[in-house]
């Protein structure tokens, strides 16, 4: 079965400063990967996915993810935190043989201070 | 083009109580994916829908049905509520090929 791993269940940056939120995922295929986020009281947003092809996939609001087979990683990055950026994050793997059903992580909260 | 709409969006009832939850997709989406939020147990993936019928199903007892009609509105019940069913349901639309869903804002179960 798949899975995966959020490293860090809460992450503090300043303002400006570098996002990194870790996704590791295991898998015998290569999967499609998803990365989500949630504002209190929402629902989930996508953020960014990667399928097939390019292994770096650019998203919305400046975030981006890179796929590693050889590391099996899909880390999500964006070069400078705004404060609007505070809110939950997910990442997800498609269930292979199943199409729309979804494993996700336990999620990032991701604060961002002034 | 309006989004996932999911009804009611919050709600109480009693432990044994039954309840639907209500979800319409996007125009256009034939497939409709519920999912189960904890604060305990994270978010897992309850059942999917294509085209009226069921897909996927996680691991839920058989208390958790659904169903999605012609339309592909769906619709989700819970019978003989539990403590424990207290938590978030988010519906997702998509086309059905794996690549990308639409989650609505979700309904807020609260059982007593």
């Amino acid at each position: 079965a798949q899975s995966v791993t959020q490293l860090g269940s809460h992450v503090s940056v300043s303002e400006g400063a570098l996002v990194l939120l870790r996704c590791n995922y295991s898998s015998s295929v290569p999967p499609y990967l998803f990365w989500y986020v949630q504002y209190p009281n929402q629902g989930l947003q996508l953020l960014l996915k990667y399928t097939t092809g390019a292994t770096l996939v650019k998203g919305i609001n400046g975030f981006e993810a890179e796929f590693k087979k050889s590391e099996t990683s899909f880390h999500l990055t964006k070069p400078s935190a705004h404060m609007s950026d505070a809110a939950e994050y997910f990442c997800a793997v498609s269930d292979l043989g199943n199409t729309d059903k979804l494993i996700f992580g336990t999620g990032t909260r991701l604060q961002v201070f002034p | 083009k309006a989004g996932v709409t999911q009804t009611p969006r919050y709600l109480i009832k009693t432990r044994g109580q039954q309840v639907t939850l209500s979800c319409s997709p996007i125009s256009g989406h034939r497939s409709v994916s519920w999912y189960q939020q904890t604060p305990g147990q994270g978010l897992q993936f309850l059942f999917e829908y294509f085209s009226e019928t069921q897909r996927n199903k996680g691991n839920f007892p058989g208390r958790f049905s659904g169903r999605q009609f012609s339309n592909s509105r769906s619709e989700m019940n819970v019978s003989t509520l539990e403590l424990g069913d207290s938590a978030l349901y988010l519906c997702a639309s998509s086309l059905g090929d794996g690549t990308e869903q639409y989650f609505g804002p979700g309904t807020r179960l609260t059982v007593t």
